[in-house]
């Protein structure tokens, strides 16, 4: 079974502060990727990484970096977290021609 | 803008009828996935369906590349099948897109 891991798994940040969601998965993935999901809607595409040291931008990009050292890791930083941030962000691993699997998510809150 | 679109948007059931899961595409796409997720949880695949139908116990997932459409069915339906499930295609590039999801409610 897959492994994707997310932390922290929750966070309550102020608005204007910086902010690092963390994904880790230990299944030699080349894709990785961060979603954003929103109370009663589906998942959003923020960014996405097929190659360690490169990232692409996704469908809402503004307002977020990411960052690939390395297959395992990838990273989502907000620079300054605004109110319109808060949400469930999910990352998700998968290889080549094979399904996503997913971490258990982290929601963070934006006050 | 590549867009998924699901129907219904909610559902309700008593357990033990079917469920039949719609979805559909702006674009041509070969690559095809239904996912569940329980209120709060994470994401699990459920089918990985390219083309065609494919079975797995009690969901058989039906695309038409042709016709830029997947369904989900779901039969016998119990009250632990209840959550959301999304449809999701992969439009090229490595991206892969969600539709915003039928949430199920199966009850007693």
């Amino acid at each position: 079974e897959a492994a994707v891991t997310q932390s922290p798994r929750s966070k309550v940040a102020v608005t204007g502060g910086k902010v690092t969601l963390s994904c880790h998965q230990t299944n030699n993935h080349d894709y990785m990727y961060w979603y954003r999901q929103d109370t009663g809607h589906g998942l959003r595409l923020i960014h996405y990484s097929y190659v360690a040291d490169s990232t692409e931008k996704g469908d809402i990009p503004d307002g977020y970096k990411a960052s690939r050292p390395s297959q395992e890791n990838f990273s989502l930083i907000l620079e300054l977290a605004s109110l319109s941030q808060t949400a469930v962000y999910f990352c998700a691993s998968r290889s080549n021609q094979d399904t996503q699997y997913f971490g258990p998510g982290t929601r963070l809150l934006v006050l | 803008e590549q867009q998924v679109q699901q129907s219904p948007a909610s559902l309700v059931l008593q357990e033990g009828e079917n469920a039949e899961l719609q979805c559909s595409f702006s674009i041509f796409t070969n690559q095809v996935q239904w996912f569940y997720q329980r209120p709060g949880g994470r994401l699990v695949s459920l089918l990985y369906n390219p083309s065609g139908t494919k079975q797995s116990g009690r969901l058989t997932s039906t695309t038409v590349i042709k016709e830029r459409r997947s369904s989900l069915h779901i039969s016998s339906s119990q009250i632990t099948d209840s959550g959301t499930y999304l449809c999701a295609m992969e439009p090229g590039g490595y991206k892969v897109v969600f539709g915003s999801g039928t949430r199920l409610l199966v009850s007693p």
